[in-house]
């Protein structure tokens, strides 16, 4: 069946520092692609998304670039904030339902 | 987000009661979801619902069921909760069938079961 694995983290990263959570998928056909960010005590919220191969989604400075030949959609920043904390779930989208990666919890200190 | 407000926000109940948690959206989004979150389990799918009166399970639908009798509503219903379903409880809309359509989150409902 369709799935998703995303690094397991937690990630911890100093400020201005290069982010990468990678994130490769299994899926039958060529599924939408996105990310979700997750602030503490607040629900997910769409980070950016990618609807083909090739597409780069891209919001907030963070980036990911659909790669069919990889199976890829690896999420990157060039330099994370204090503020960027959170957790990030990587998805992939059919008609009607999401699949999940399980999560990876990024932590930016000063 | 999407105009999506769960309730209660927080629930403390005791092993054996019923417990229904409710979805309400404003964006006449046609699909509406009952994710639930636990450390190590990312999210799971509980039922999720393509129209009015129309559901489907997901992965984790054991000891939950689910009505939606009008589009803007989507209840949940834990029947007789039980400790393994202590969770954080999110609800989720998309619009249409779309693949490229995201869904909307709601800010969750944190359901203790003592």
């Amino acid at each position: 069946g369709n799935s998703v694995t995303q690094m397991e983290g937690p990630v911890t990263l100093s400020e201005e520092a290069f982010l990468t959570i990678n994130c490769t998928y299994t899926a039958t056909g060529y599924p939408s692609l996105f990310w979700y960010v997750q602030y503490p005590g607040e629900g997910l919220q769409l980070l950016l998304k990618a609807t083909k191969a090739d597409d780069k989604g891209s919001n907030k400075g963070f980036e990911a670039t659909y790669r069919k030949e990889t199976t890829s959609f690896h999420l990157e920043k060039g330099s994370v904030q204090v503020s960027d904390s959170a957790v990030y779930f990587c998805a992939q989208g059919g008609s009607e339902k999401l699949v999940f990666g399980k999560g990876t919890k990024l932590t930016v200190n000063p | 987000d999407a105009g999506i407000t769960q309730s209660p926000r927080h629930k403390v109940t005791e092993t054996g009661t019923p417990v229904t948690l409710r979805c309400h959206q404003t964006e006449n989004h046609r699909y509406m979801y009952w994710y639930r979150q636990d450390p190590g389990h990312g999210l799971r799918l509980i039922h999720y619902s393509y129209g009015v009166k129309d559901t489907d399970k997901g992965e984790v639908s054991d000891g939950y069921s689910v009505s939606r009798s009008k589009t803007e509503d989507f209840l949940l219903t834990l029947e007789s909760a039980t400790s393994s379903q202590t969770s954080v409880y999110f609800c989720a809309t998309k619009g249409g069938s779309d693949s490229n359509q995201p869904q909307h989150f709601g800010d969750g409902t944190r359901l203790s079961i003592l």
